[in-house]
């Protein structure tokens, strides 16, 4: 079965601070993996997605996330925060037939 | 339109009321997927609507749940008799391919329920 693990559900970082978020799925084959983020009131958001090729991934907004196939992990990166990063962001793992979402990470930031 | 759309935005009910919440996807999506975000649960997959394939409803939390999509376009999901745990944001999202698992989801706004 594939899961996802976002470990940590809430984040505080200063603006103009560097930014990871953690993500470690559970799949048998290949994965997709998926960044969202959802900003107030919103309906999620593509950051960005990675099948196969390189394994640093470039989004939107200035994002990036690393695929680590040893630690099953793809984590969400930024180099530099701005106030309007302020948001929940989601992990997705997808394969055959099925999405599953992990329960989010919500960041906050502080002037 | 430029983007899924989703009504109402909020729902007020009572228990045991039924309500109808409407999704209106993007233009050309193929794919159409209804999800229920709670607090601190995530995104919980609901049911999956692919071309004119019938519908995968694996995610539908009881009887009381049900969805159609009618002309492969717009889609409405129905709660009847809800209840007070069916309290949350409903999600829908469309996408062109259909591939559930590999897609990008253009995602809705979302319809608040709230069940007094």
């Amino acid at each position: 079965a594939q899961s996802v693990t976002q470990p940590d559900i809430h984040i505080t970082v200063s603006e103009g601070a560097s930014l990871e978020l953690r993500c470690n799925y559970s799949y048998g084959a290949t994965p997709y993996l998926f960044w969202y983020v959802q900003s107030p009131g919103q309906g999620l958001q593509l950051l960005l997605k990675y099948f196969s090729g390189d394994t640093l991934v470039q989004g939107i907004k200035g994002f990036e996330a690393e695929f680590k196939r040893s630690q099953s992990s793809f984590n969400l990166r930024k180099p530099s925060v701005h106030w309007s990063d302020a948001a929940e962001y989601f992990c997705a793992v997808g394969g055959y037939q099925k999405v599953t979402f992990g329960i989010g990470t919500k960041l906050q930031v502080i002037p | 339109g430029a983007g899924v759309s989703q009504s109402p935005s909020n729902k007020v009910t009572e228990k045991g009321k039924d309500v109808e919440l409407r999704c209106d996807p993007i233009s050309g999506h193929t794919a159409l997927y209804w999800y229920r975000q709670s607090l601190g649960q995530g995104l919980e997959f609901l049911i999956y609507f692919q071309g004119n394939s019938a519908p995968d409803k694996s995610g539908l939390p009881s009887d009381r749940f049900s969805a159609e999509r009618t002309g492969g376009s717009v889609s409405t999901l129905t709660i009847q008799r809800t209840q007070q745990e069916d309290s949350a944001v409903y999600l829908c999202a469309s996408s062109f391919l259909g591939g559930v698992g590999t897609d990008t989801q253009y995602f809705g706004p979302g319809t608040r329920l709230t069940v007094l």
